[in-house]
């Protein structure tokens, strides 16, 4: 049964700083590893999508890595906001898109 | 530009007491797929549907029940609520094409359902 866990769980840190959060995942046999958004009673806002067969995928600040053979991804996010002030969940995507999400991480930005 | 349409966004039910949850997409996506997310843990799978008169269980399937009524809508019903099935409940739809998933999922903003 894959299990994904996402280290650490809560991060805060000052405006202007690059920030990395984590993400592991038990089983490596996952076709795609996708990276989430979610504001406080919202829903989730995909933020990038990383195909098995890629390493890496940028958009704006944020660049997500994968590594399959360890069992890790990324978020890299550079010069952090207020704005960034979020829960970050990633989720490993298995045959049929059907997703396996880790807790989150609650990133707080302070100005 | 709707995407995907939960409703309702909030209600209280009893326990015992009975509740279909509806979610619309608009986006001609094939599969659709309902979560349900608890504090402090991640979304969990409960039922998803790969197409239109197809569904399956998912990691979480006990106590509920789905139906996909056409390609657009897709529904969960909590035939006897239990205070347990307290929770957000997230519906998402995405493409699915055959032996590939590189589609990413859309995410409607939830109902959050509370049990007494």
């Amino acid at each position: 049964k894959q299990e994904v866990t996402q280290i650490p769980a809560a991060l805060s840190v000052p405006e202007g700083e690059n920030l990395v959060l984590n993400c592991s995942f038990t089983d490596s046999a996952i076709y795609n590893l996708q990276w989430f958004r979610q504001d406080p009673g919202k829903g989730l806002t995909s933020l990038l999508l990383i195909q098995s067969s890629q390493r890496e995928q940028t958009s704006g600040r944020l660049n997500a890595s994968l590594d399959k053979s360890s069992g890790r991804s990324t978020l890299y996010i550079a010069a952090s906001q207020p704005g960034d002030s979020a829960t970050y969940l990633c989720a490993a995507v298995e045959y049929g898109n059907k997703l396996v999400f880790g807790a989150g991480t609650i990133l707080r930005v302070k100005s | 530009n709707a995407g995907v349409t939960q409703t309702p966004k909030f209600q209280v039910l009893k326990t015992g007491q009975s509740m279909t949850l509806q979610c619309a997409q608009d986006m001609n996506h094939n599969s659709m797929y309902w979560y349900r997310q608890d504090p402090g843990m991640g979304l969990r799978l409960i039922y998803y549907s790969a197409s239109e008169g197809t569904t399956d269980k998912g990691e979480v399937p006990n106590g509920y029940n789905v139906s996909r009524l056409n390609k657009r809508e897709f529904s969960l019903r909590l035939e006897s609520a239990a205070p347990s099935q307290t929770s957000v409940y997230f519906c998402a739809s995405s493409e699915l094409r055959q032996f590939r998933s590189n589609q990413p999922q859309h995410f409607g903003d939830g109902t959050r359902l509370s049990i007494l």
